[in-house]
Order: structure tokens, then sequence, then C-alpha cells
């Protein structure tokens, strides 16, 4: 069965920093997303592109995150300078079409700065 | 805007009896999906089942399965012959047609008891 897939499984960095978490959508999937989860708090919405652009974001999703899909199979999640609150577990989810189609998860990247 | 409510933070119960985790949720859409999912201690979110709203049968997936009262916007998941693998973290989520995001509950952590 296709899966959604992330890399790495846990990134350390140091705060300031630039990190850049990886994923591999299902290859017929059309739409995007990034979550994220703070240990011992909900999964939040960051993020939704389609089509080469972001379809909406939410307020947590400021001008240190950035999204792209560089080569038609990577989708990736970029925070250009690391802080400690940016500690958390980043899924990303993918689905074939907008409502009621299914999002799939990633198993999650867990990003720890110091 | 749209909000989903899980009132029980923790939950135990004792292996192969029955329990009901509850969630409440928001919404002025009528048409919309709501899903259990689990998280174990890897947490990756795996999901377990979900209802669509214009649906009055009630979903089932195995020993999963939820009481779905549109009118009182509650939709609780009923686990049977609880096994000690259902520990975990258990989210409530929701979906509507107008939007791309999932909105996601606090979580009911769910302890079995051998």
């Amino acid at each position: 069965e296709p899966e959604v897939t992330q890399t790495p499984s846990h990134q350390v960095t140091q705060m300031g920093q630039e990190v850049i978490l990886r994923c591999v959508p299902i290859s017929n999937h059309l739409y995007f997303y990034w979550y994220r989860q703070i240990l011992g708090q909900k999964v939040e919405f960051l993020v939704s592109f389609y089509n080469n652009e972001i379809s909406e974001k939410s307020e947590i999703f400021d001008d240190q995150f950035s999204v792209e899909r560089p080569d038609g199979s990577n989708f990736t999640l970029k925070i250009r300078s690391t802080k400690l609150e940016d500690s958390a577990m980043y899924f990303c989810a993918s689905t074939l079409g907008r409502f009621p189609y299914e999002q799939y998860f990633g198993p999650g990247t867990r990003l720890t700065v110091t | 805007a749209q909000t989903v409510t899980q009132s029980q933070p923790e939950m135990s119960v004792q292996e192969a009896e029955t329990v009901t985790l509850s969630c409440t949720y928001d919404t002025s859409e009528s048409d919309y999906y709501l899903f259990w999912y689990k998280q174990p201690p890897s947490r990756q979110m795996i999901l377990v089942i979900r209802q669509e709203a214009y649906k009055q049968q009630n979903a089932t997936e195995n020993r999963f399965s939820v009481n779905f009262q549109k009118a009182a916007k509650s939709f609780s998941l009923k686990i049977s012959d609880s096994q000690l693998g259902d520990a975990a973290m258990y989210f409530c989520a929701y979906l509507g047609n107008r939007d791309d995001k999932i909105i996601f509950g606090k979580g009911t952590r769910l302890h079995i008891l051998p």
C-alpha cells in the first residue's frame, strides 16, 4: 500500500540554524500539508500546498517557514532560523483531492532545537 | 470557526473491557468528516475510523465503533474487548467541506490495565 514517508525521523539542531524537513507524498496525490504537534499538545495545521503554491497557511506559519516541491516528488518544510519553541513533531500529509478525499499522514519528524 | 473538544484528558480500562471516548465539535457546515486517530508512543498518526456526516449509520471497524449524534454534535469512540496494544493517545478530528485542514482535539490518553 502506498504511504507518505518523511526524513529524517529525528533532527537535532541548534537555535538559529536552518532545518529542512523532507516528505515524499503518495505519488499521484496533488495536495500536500504540514502539521505540527508540540509535545503534549494537539496537532495543529501549518500549511497546505497545491499546484506549486500555498493554498492556505495558519498564523503559526510565519516568515521563518517556507515550503517547496523542488522536484515533483519531494515536499519540504524549511525553518530559516530555528527557535526553541519550534521543537515539535512535524507531520506531512497528502491527498488526491480536496474534501472528501482522505489525508494520509507520514510517520513524522521529531525536531529538537537546543 | 470549527472546534473539536475532548473533555477526557486520560482514561483507563481493564483489558478485555469496553471503553468509550467522548468528543464534541462545533460547526455550521452541513457536510464534513469526523475521524478518530490513534497515536502510539512512536507518535505516528494512525487513522482508526471515520464518519461521513451525511451518513446516518455509525461507522464500525472491527472492535472500534462510533456513536455519531449529528444534532448534538457528538462523536464518541467505543473500543470493545480492549487490548494492551490499544494503549495510546486518541485524537478526535474534523474536516469540513470548505476547508483543507483537519482540526484536531487535544486528545485522550488511554491506559489499558492488564
